[in-house]
């Protein structure tokens, strides 16, 4: 079965301090996978997508296929990465549609 | 980026009657639209995909008689909540994806999603 995990429902960091939101998928083919954020009062956002392999805002993913990872990192949070962050995975052939996880709130405190 | 954009933002109806959620793709033709749920503080649940021109794929659970979905345009799906009851309170988002020339999906644009109170 599809699955997209999220353990942290918070994370709260001071301002310039490393942040990584984890991310755990179960898919038995290749999947593709995704970083979305939404900030607050704002629709949801594409981050990144694994295959482009991009840094943007500073943030940078990484799959890990052995580790079935996709984990989220930043090595110097800001206030305005304050958001909550969605890992989502979308497989071949399948339309497609996105699986999301939970969400982790992360929280940038000065 | 892509602009989808969802009507109503929010919609206060009451118990038995029924609510129709629009999302249309303002400056790009989606080949596929999506339709997901959202409960406080949790995460999105794919509720259906629409394609253009054909009847949704609706995912384990999802009643399609309760939650009617039409993509008449590559530009427009509704999602009609039928009979609406209060469990049906809930945030709803669409989003749309189309294809680039290599047939590969583009990223997905969500709207703004939409508040549905039912009373």
């Amino acid at each position: 079965a599809q699955r997209v995990t999220q353990p942290e429902k918070l994370l709260s960091v001071f301002k310039g301090a490393p942040v990584e939101l984890k991310c755990n998928y179960s898919y038995s083919g290749s999947p593709e996978l995704f970083w979305y954020v939404q900030y607050s009062r704002q629709r949801l956002q594409l981050l990144l997508r694994h295959i482009s392999r991009e840094s943007i805002k500073g943030f940078t993913a990484d799959l890990n296929k052995g580790e079935t990872s996709f984990h989220l990192k930043k090595p110097f949070a800001q206030e305005e990465d304050s958001a909550m962050y969605y890992c989502a995975l979308s497989g071949y052939n399948q339309g497609g549609k996105l699986i999301f996880g939970q969400g982790t709130e992360l929280s940038v405190k000065p | 980026g892509a602009v989808v954009s969802q009507h109503p933002s929010r919609v206060i109806c009451k118990s038995g009657t029924s609510v129709k959620i629009e999302c249309r793709s303002l400056d790009f033709q989606a080949t596929t639209m999506f339709w997901y749920r959202q409960f406080p503080k949790q995460s999105l649940m794919l509720m259906a995909t629409s394609n253009e021109g054909s009847k949704a794929t609706y995912e384990q659970g999802v009643e399609k008689d309760k939650f009617l979905i039409n993509h008449a345009s590559l530009t427009l799906s509704t999602l009609t909540v039928t009979s609406a009851h209060p469990e049906d309170s809930s945030f709803y988002i669409c989003s749309a994806r189309s294809r680039d020339k290599g047939r590969r999906n583009t990223e997905a644009f969500f709207g703004q999603g939409t508040r549905l109170t039912v009373v």
